[in-house]
């Protein structure tokens, strides 16, 4: 089974400034996606940002990069020129893509963004 | 093109009584997900439709917990005999197929049991 763990409940940032959500996840598998999603008040759950793990580069959408370090399960989100926009719950997510399975989302616990004026 | 739809938004109901909450996935996806959030968690998988039938209901918790899809749009996940731990929010997602990467996520649907 996996698992996914965010360590920060709670993080705040200036407006215009730039900064980074944690995750870590534990696997046995080689193929698989991680993703990152946005969760505003509305609850819509929306994608920010995903990563094979095949591949060694690191996605970036935008505003929006990933720090994939595969050897040690890490999968930070870099955010930079916060804008007032991004303040939301951010979840970070597991996708077993071996084929093995039904392609289901574990997702961490979240983090709450608040971006400050 | 219309998004995931889920009725209710919101469903207030008493302990004991049974409870439908209905998902129309986008028009042509064939893999759609149930997940169930509990407050302040993530979402965490219920049960898995590729088609009309229900490939994976391994996330179902108990045997109070029903889903269909017998046409292969619509869904409904039906729960019977409410428990005040059954307030969360029931969040449904479909994809163009199992192997697509990207899931559409409903607004979801915020259950209350009093």
């Amino acid at each position: 089974a996996q698992t996914v763990t965010q360590s920060q409940p709670e993080m705040s940032v200036q407006e215009a400034e730039t900064v980074t959500l944690s995750c870590t996840y534990d696997t046995s598998e080689n193929n698989y996606y991680l993703f990152w999603y946005k969760q505003p008040p509305s609850r819509q759950m929306i994608l920010v940002i995903r990563q094979e793990a095949y591949k060694q580069q690191n996605a970036t959408e935008n505003r929006f990069s990933v720090n994939f370090q595969k050897a040690a399960k890490s999968f930070s989100l870099k955010i930079s020129d916060s804008q007032l926009g991004d303040t939301a719950m951010y979840f970070c997510a597991f996708m077993d893509s071996s084929g093995a399975g039904s392609y289901q989302l574990t997702f961490g616990k979240g983090t709450k963004l608040s971006v400050i004026p | 093109g219309a998004g995931v739809s889920q009725t209710p938004s919101n469903k207030v109901t008493e302990k004991g009584k049974y409870v439908e909450l209905r998902c129309d996935p986008i028009s042509g996806h064939t893999a759609l997900y149930w997940y169930r959030q509990s407050l302040g968690q993530g979402p965490e998988f219920l049960i898995y439709f590729q088609g009309t039938g229900a490939a994976d209901d391994s996330g179902l918790p108990n045997d109070r917990f029903f889903a269909v899809r017998p046409e292969g749009s619509v869904s409904t996940l039906k729960i019977q005999r409410t428990e005040r731990g059954d307030s969360a929010v029931y969040l449904c997602a479909s994809s163009l197929s199992r192997d697509s990467y990207e899931q559409y996520f409903g607004p979801g649907t915020r259950l209350t049991v009093t």
